[in-house]
């Protein structure tokens, strides 16, 4: 595609369940990120990838929070036990190899816990 | 630790008007990029404009250009002839340093385009 994919849309948990959030880059692009960005806030860096290696994961929250990228494309941001904190929008994006390139991202996935 | 610093939560401008949007940055090295991007309500992140910290001259792309003043750490977005499109959030990033790939965002300004 031409874009950043990100699915489900919408994810609605119920609080201690466990969520898988996908991630589609665009073709070609090396490096990968996820971002947490609560509600009238700015994307809160949370791991990145460069192939299927994930070379920072500072920003993860808790070990609830796990990402893979196993063959350097689409990646899985999974976070167990769901809490109602974990609620926000999770961005994804990916990156052309240069200073200068910017981070392309999807459109996001809306995750609520209730 | 870096920082990115958004110090107007709302902005209102008037068509047709221009409008600038400030950003200031926190960093003790010589080498990141900053970028703005837009975020319309329906949520996508839309990149608009990049500058280099060791670009002489300041960025611009169509309506946008970016104000750098490296000595003051401020890199304010300008955007010209505003339009109702514009209203949105528009958010403030630097690439951290020596390390292009991790990217820190400030905490947004919201634009009001005013017909």
């Amino acid at each position: 595609g031409a874009g950043v994919s990100q699915s489900p849309r919408y994810k609605v948990a119920k609080r201690g369940q466990d969520v898988a959030l996908r991630c589609d880059p665009i073709s070609g692009h090396v490096s990968l990120f996820w971002y947490q960005q609560a509600l009238g806030q700015g994307p809160e860096f949370l791991t990145y990838f460069q192939n299927e290696a994930q070379l920072d994961k500072s920003g993860l929250p808790s070990d609830r929070f796990f990402a893979e990228r196993p063959e350097g494309s689409v990646s899985t941001l999974k976070i167990q036990r769901t809490q109602q904190e974990d609620s926000a929008v999770y961005l994804c994006a990916s990156r052309d190899q240069g200073a200068s390139q910017p981070q392309h991202f999807g459109d996001g996935t809306r995750l609520s816990i209730l | 630790a870096q920082k990115i610093t958004q110090t107007q939560p709302g902005m209102f401008v008037q068509e047709k008007e221009a409008v600038t949007l400030d950003c200031t940055y926190d960093t003790s090295d010589q080498s990141y990029g900053l970028f703005w991007y837009k975020q319309p309500s329906s949520g996508e992140m839309i990149f608009l404009i990049y500058q280099g910290s060791y670009d002489e001259q300041n960025a611009t792309e169509g309506r946008y250009s970016l104000n750098f003043q490296k000595a003051r750490k401020s890199a304010n977005l300008v955007i010209s002839a505003s339009q109702l499109g514009d209203s949105a959030m528009y958010f403030c990033a630097m690439s951290a340093p020596y390390n292009f790939n991790k990217f820190y965002f400030g905490s947004g300004t919201k634009l009001n385009v005013k017909p």
